[in-house]
């Protein structure tokens, strides 16, 4: 079992439509990320938060904001997203520059 | 442009036998490496984390570290079907803060009963 949970597991939408997914871990850990993985690639860095601020962006397209409430909890907004935009979208976080990274289950979205 | 290059496979090998699966990156200032396994359809499991040359054991799963040679592979001996996954080697930016880690294309080995 993971120690970090993402809701929902599943998410189909439309590309009018605005969604949001959700990360929480309660390890402690001060840095959590999102990464975008499609089908038979590598997952590929969207984000990172360091102590709740936004430390890193990929060059992530606007049709996708983080955000990140408290060091427990983070989210991604999604509005107006395309249909390459489907992929399962994986948080995780570490304690630590140099500690491994910790992945939650993801969340499988489809955009149609 | 940090590169981290796997071969994609799929390595088949029997049950009981010994996988090697490698992985070469290209930023010679990198300081940690990472091995994720990955089922189809699931998120990257942390198998083993390495810093520093040489090897690290851990049950059945051996990484070996090279830096000057830019290399680090996995052992997993005495291989199981239900080792059969997408193994994913991972390897930190240099002077990123926290992780940002590059990822390789994985290596799918395929373990038979």
């Amino acid at each position: 079992d993971t120690e970090v949970t993402q809701t929902p597991k599943h998410l189909v939408m439309g590309m009018t439509n605005k969604k949001s997914l959700k990360c929480e871990q309660h390890m402690g850990h001060r840095a959590m990320y999102w990464y975008k993985q499609k089908a038979k690639k590598p997952p590929e860095l969207m984000f990172v938060y360091s102590y709740e601020k936004l430390s890193i962006n990929e060059s992530v397209p606007s049709r996708f904001s983080p955000e990140c409430p408290n060091s427990s909890l983070l989210n991604l907004h999604l509005h107006a997203l395309q249909p390459e935009d489907s992929a399962l979208y994986l948080c995780a976080s570490s304690l630590s520059y140099n500690s491994p990274l910790h992945f939650g289950n993801g969340t499988r979205l489809t955009v149609t | 442009q940090k590169e981290v290059e796997q071969n994609s496979g799929p390595l088949s090998v029997p049950e009981g036998a010994i996988a090697s699966l490698n992985c070469t990156y290209s930023d010679r200032g990198s300081q940690s490496f990472f091995w994720y396994r990955q089922y189809s359809g699931k998120s990257p499991e942390l198998i083993m984390s390495i810093y520093s040359n040489g090897d690290k054991e851990d049950g059945r799963f051996t990484a070996q570290l090279n830096k000057a040679s830019q290399y680090v592979s996995l052992l997993i001996r005495d291989s199981q079907p239900s080792d059969s996954a997408t193994y994913l080697c991972a390897v930190t930016e240099r002077n990123t803060g926290f992780q940002k880690l590059v990822f390789g294309t994985g290596t799918r080995l395929l373990v038979s009963p």
